[in-house]
């Protein structure tokens, strides 16, 4: 079994609409991650949370949200989608202190 | 801030053959060096690192040394398989505070029969 999953896998959704993006973990981390890849780019990251009650913006968090609703819980929600968030998303856990980050399958977004 | 700068894709090789994907780094600080590696449809998944200059992490028959000199972290491998096409993202973590994670752009390698 996957420890980082992803739903959905793929999405499409149309201009305005809002969306979420849920990952789970297994393994029991406290830190966890959002990015976005995009190709020529690289990964980005959009928020990261630390623990249930600590949660941060990242370099590209406009028109993004989240929400870190247990430890094994983060979110992110695009309130009103535009067609540039059309992108890869990866969700990643991490343990503190240690540097190795732990990614998702990835959900695949395409906005209309 | 901090950088990586990867040699750009798509690098394709036959099979067997010598594999060289460059990495190069600017930090503040004294970064730790990794090599993630992405297989199709699925996430990163750490493939190598190294915490320290002279460093040589190794896995799977792929090599890199941290290279303070140089700052670089070139990723090798003597003989390719198909079973290595993947797109291969090389970055950087500076310890202290918020970990954050510093990406390259990733270099797609595919290797051909």
């Amino acid at each position: 079994d996957a420890d980082v999953t992803q739903t959905p896998r793929n999405r499409i959704t149309k201009t305005g609409k809002r969306i979420m993006l849920e990952c789970s973990q297994t393994k029991g981390h406290d830190r966890m991650y959002w990015y976005r890849q995009d190709p020529g780019l690289g990964l980005r990251l959009i928020y990261y949370s630390f623990d249930v009650k600590d949660i941060n913006k990242g370099e590209i968090s406009d028109g993004y949200s989240v929400s870190r609703q247990a430890q094994a819980k983060f979110s992110l929600s695009l309130e009103s989608a535009i067609p540039n968030q059309t992108a890869l998303y990866f969700c990643a856990t991490s343990r503190p202190g240690k540097e190795t980050q732990y990614f998702g399958p990835g959900t695949r977004l395409l906005v209309l | 801030g901090n950088s990586v700068t990867q040699m750009e894709g798509p690098v394709t090789l036959s099979e067997e053959a010598f594999l060289t994907i460059n990495c190069t780094y600017t930090a503040t600080g004294y970064p730790s060096l990794f090599w993630y590696v992405q297989y199709p449809g699925e996430g990163l998944q750490l493939l190598l690192k190294a915490t320290k200059a002279d460093d040589k992490g190794s896995n799977k028959g792929f090599e890199a040394t941290y290279r303070k000199e140089t700052t670089s972290f070139h990723l090798e491998k003597g003989s390719v398989q198909v079973s290595d096409s993947a797109v291969y993202f090389c970055a950087l973590i500076v310890s202290g505070g918020y970990q954050k994670v510093t990406f390259g752009t990733g270099t797609k390698l595919q290797v051909i029969p």
